[in-house]
C-alpha cells in the first residue's frame, strides 16, 4: 500500500517571499501521479498541481512548482512570491496507475501567509 | 458547469438516526469516492465505485454503506450513526485513465451527538 507522509503540521510565511512544503511517499509502482491540493478556508478541494512519474521535468503552474526526486520519493512544493491568498492548508496525494485509481492523501500542511 | 453536488453542506443529528448525504456529478466519470476528513489525519478513503453496481472498501468502511444505481449518483449511507462518525466528509468524481486527479465536492460537515 502506497503512504504519503507530510512532516510539517504548520508553516507561516511573510507575504511576497518563498515556502516550500515538503513530501514524501512509499511506493513499489513504477507509474503514478502526485497532486498537491489546495484547501482555504471555505473547505473546497482545488487541484494546484500535477506530476507524471515518468516525467523528469518537474511542473510549474505560475507561482507553483514542485521539485520531483523519484529515486528519493520526494515531491516538495514551492510557492514563490507568496500571497495571502495562499493561506490554505496544503495536502500532498499519491495516485497509481490504471486500475489503481485511489487516492491517498497525506495529513497535510496548514500554511499562513502573514502581511 | 461540471461539479460534484453534495448535499446538505451541514449536517447535526442524533446516534442511531439513520441519515444519507447525496452525491451527484455531470461529467459523466466512471470513478467515484468518498473520504472523511479528521484533522491530523487527512483524508481516508470510505468506499469508491469503480462503474455502475461496482463498489469496494476503501480505508474506513466501517459503520458506512454505499451505492450506485446509477452513474451520475454515489449516495453515503450511516445507518447507525455514532459520535466518532463526526467528520468532514467528501464525495470526489474522476475520469478512469487519465489520472489527473478528482472533482471534489463541497464537502458535508457531520455532527453527531
Amino acid at each position: 500500500a502506497q503512504t504519503v507522509t507530510q512532516s510539517q503540521p504548520e508553516m507561516s510565511v511573510q507575504e511576497a517571499e518563498t515556502v516550500t512544503l515538503s513530501c514524501t511517499y512509499d511506493t513499489s509502482e513504477s507509474n503514478y501521479y502526485l497532486f498537491w491540493y489546495k484547501q482555504p478556508p471555505s473547505r473546497q478541494m482545488i487541484l494546484v498541481i500535477r506530476q507524471e512519474a515518468y516525467k523528469q521535468q518537474n511542473a510549474t503552474e505560475n507561482r507553483f512548482s514542485v521539485n520531483f526526486q523519484k529515486a528519493a520519493k520526494s515531491f516538495s512544493l514551492k510557492i514563490s512570491d507568496s500571497q495571502l491568498g495562499d493561506t490554505a492548508m496544503y495536502f500532498c496525494a499519491f495516485m497509481g496507475g490504471f486500475g489503481n485509481e485511489k487516492l491517498t492523501f497525506g495529513t497535510g500542511t496548514r500554511l499562513t501567509i502573514i502581511p | 458547469e461540471a461539479q460534484v453536488t453534495q448535499n446538505p453542506r451541514y449536517l447535526i443529528t442524533v446516534t442511531g438516526k439513520k441519515l444519507t448525504v447525496t452525491c451527484s456529478q455531470n461529467m459523466n466519470h466512471e470513478y467515484m469516492s468518498w473520504y472523511r476528513q479528521d484533522p491530523g489525519l487527512g483524508l481516508r478513503q470510505i468506499y469508491y465505485s469503480m462503474n455502475v453496481e461496482v463498489t469496494d472498501k476503501g480505508d474506513v468502511p466501517e459503520g458506512y454503506k454505499v451505492s450506485r444505481k446509477e452513474k451520475r449518483n454515489f449516495p453515503l449511507i450511516l445507518e447507525s450513526p455514532s459520535p466518532n462518525q463526526t467528520s468532514l466528509y467528501f464525495c470526489a468524481s474522476g475520469l478512469r485513465g487519465t489520472n489527473y486527479g478528482y472533482t471534489f465536492g463541497s464537502g458535508t460537515r457531520l455532527t453527531v451527538v
